[in-house]
């Protein structure tokens, strides 16, 4: 089965400095690796997804991620913040025959701006 | 264009009352699931449903049942509430046809409080 580790629970950033997030996944076979995001009182929005191929992934917003087999991380970047970035961010892993069976989410990275 | 539909938004149980959550997507998504989501935990998988008349397991599947009678509906049903049951609900589709990118669109949330 798998699963997904965001080992940072609450991030503090000053607003215009880089952004890295990290997920740790484990899965036996070449994974599905998504990352979604939840602004206040809101549903989930998708950022970005990794299928297959280019291990550099763009995604809305201005954010990357990038596949690292090696080290079973798909982390989450963006070379400058903004306010509006303030949300928790969620990293998922899916597995089976197809991308969207049983999706499983980590617990979530909470990211706060410092103004 | 709907998306995905749930109901009620918020609802408040005693212990051992059952009621059902209801979710519809007019998407005509194969991939049907359901999450809660309980603070510093992330979303956890309910049930999920790959078509009509397919329902599996996720991670914390105990004290919900689930059917899938139909491409649009997948209601999740409390057969006896518990206090621990306690949490924001939130149902997501996905096509899973070729081309699809395995994207989760999410209903809106349901918060239940069982008391």
């Amino acid at each position: 089965a798998q699963s997904v580790t965001q080992p940072d629970i609450h991030i503090t950033v000053s607003e215009g400095a880089s952004l890295e997030l990290r997920c740790n996944y484990s899965y036996g076979a070449t994974p599905y690796l998504f990352w979604y995001v939840q602004s206040p009182g809101q549903g989930l929005q998708l950022l970005l997804k990794y299928f297959s191929g280019d291990t550099l992934v763009q995604g809305i917003k201005g954010f990357e991620a990038e596949f690292k087999r090696s080290q079973s991380s798909f982390n989450l970047r963006k070379p400058s913040v903004h306010w509006s970035d303030a949300a928790e961010y969620f990293c998922a892993v899916g597995a089976g025959d197809s991308s969207a069976s049983k999706i499983i989410f980590g617990s979530g990275t909470r990211l706060s701006i410092r103004p | 264009n709907a998306g995905v539909t749930q109901t009620p938004k918020f609802q408040v149980l005693k212990t051992g009352q059952s009621m059902t959550l209801q979710c519809a997507q007019d998407m005509n998504h194969e991939y049907m699931s359901w999450y809660r989501q309980d603070p510093g935990m992330g979303l956890r998988l309910i049930h999920y449903s790959v078509g009509a008349g397919i329902t599996d397991q996720g991670e914390v599947p105990n004290g919900y049942n689930v059917s899938r009678s139909t491409t649009e509906d997948f209601p999740l049903r409390l057969l006896s509430a518990a206090p621990s049951q306690t949490s924001v609900y939130f149902c997501a589709s996905a096509g899973l046809a070729g081309g699809d990118t395995g994207e989760l669109f999410f209903g809106e949330g349901s918060r239940l409080t069982v008391l």
